[in-house]
């Protein structure tokens, strides 16, 4: 069975600090990956997304990264966090870009 | 861009009611995937259908592609249905995918 695991669950960070989300996918061979973000009370934007490892697209520019180290791994990054950062991220794969969607559990960022 | 919107934004039922809740979407979509928010945020997958009717349990995704319309409707409510429901439009390209969520609705199940 597939698996999705995120970390951390939960981070509280300082403005202008680092930032690194990971996400691990197991049970699933060369699936694509997707960030997306969710402010407070907002809708869920999708940031990246990654067919394969080592390219990663940029969907929307939230002075973010991305990359894609292993075929099972995703990492959200940036050197510099902001205010605006704040919210909840959530990682997911899917077989196929035509097929359905698997999220991870997510992890809540609060930038203080 | 691509848009879905969702109505009602706030839906509250008694226990036993059915609820129907509607997405609209602005452009093609090659399927429809609902989904169920949890109040910690993640997210259960609930149906997924392109077009037509697919039925799990007391769920019933309707997806009228050619009219960029989608339902979900919910028979006999449960006071644990209560949450944050996603309707989410798949728009692929030959590479990727990118799934567009709407707002949400808001479902408050009450005794």
């Amino acid at each position: 069975a597939q698996t999705i695991h995120q970390w951390p669950v939960a981070e509280i960070k300082a403005v202008g600090s680092p930032l690194s989300l990971g996400c691990t996918i197991k049970g699933k061979s060369s699936p694509n990956l997707y960030w997306y973000w969710q402010a407070t009370g907002g809708t869920l934007q999708q940031l990246f997304y990654s067919i394969t490892v080592g390219q990663v697209e940029s969907v929307v520019q939230l002075n973010l990264s991305a990359s894609r180290p292993k075929d099972d791994q995703f990492i959200l990054s940036t050197e510099k966090l902001l205010l605006s950062h704040s919210g909840f991220y959530l990682c997911a794969w899917s077989l196929r870009g035509d097929s359905d969607y698997t999220f991870g559990s997510g992890t809540r960022l609060l930038v203080i | 861009g691509q848009q879905v919107q969702q109505s009602p934004a706030s839906l509250v039922l008694q226990e036993g009611e059915n609820a129907e809740l509607q997405c609209n979407f602005s452009s093609t979509a090659t399927r429809l995937q609902w989904f169920y928010q949890r109040p910690g945020g993640s997210l259960v997958s609930l149906l997924s259908n392109p077009s037509g009717t697919k039925h799990t349990g007391r769920l019933t995704s309707t997806t009228v592609t050619k009219e960029r319309r989608g339902s979900l409707h919910i028979s006999s409510s449960q006071i644990t249905d209560s949450g944050t429901y996603l309707c989410a439009m798949g728009a692929a390209s030959s590479s990727f995918s990118k799934l567009v969520f709407g707002q949400g609705t808001s479902l408050s199940v009450v005794p």
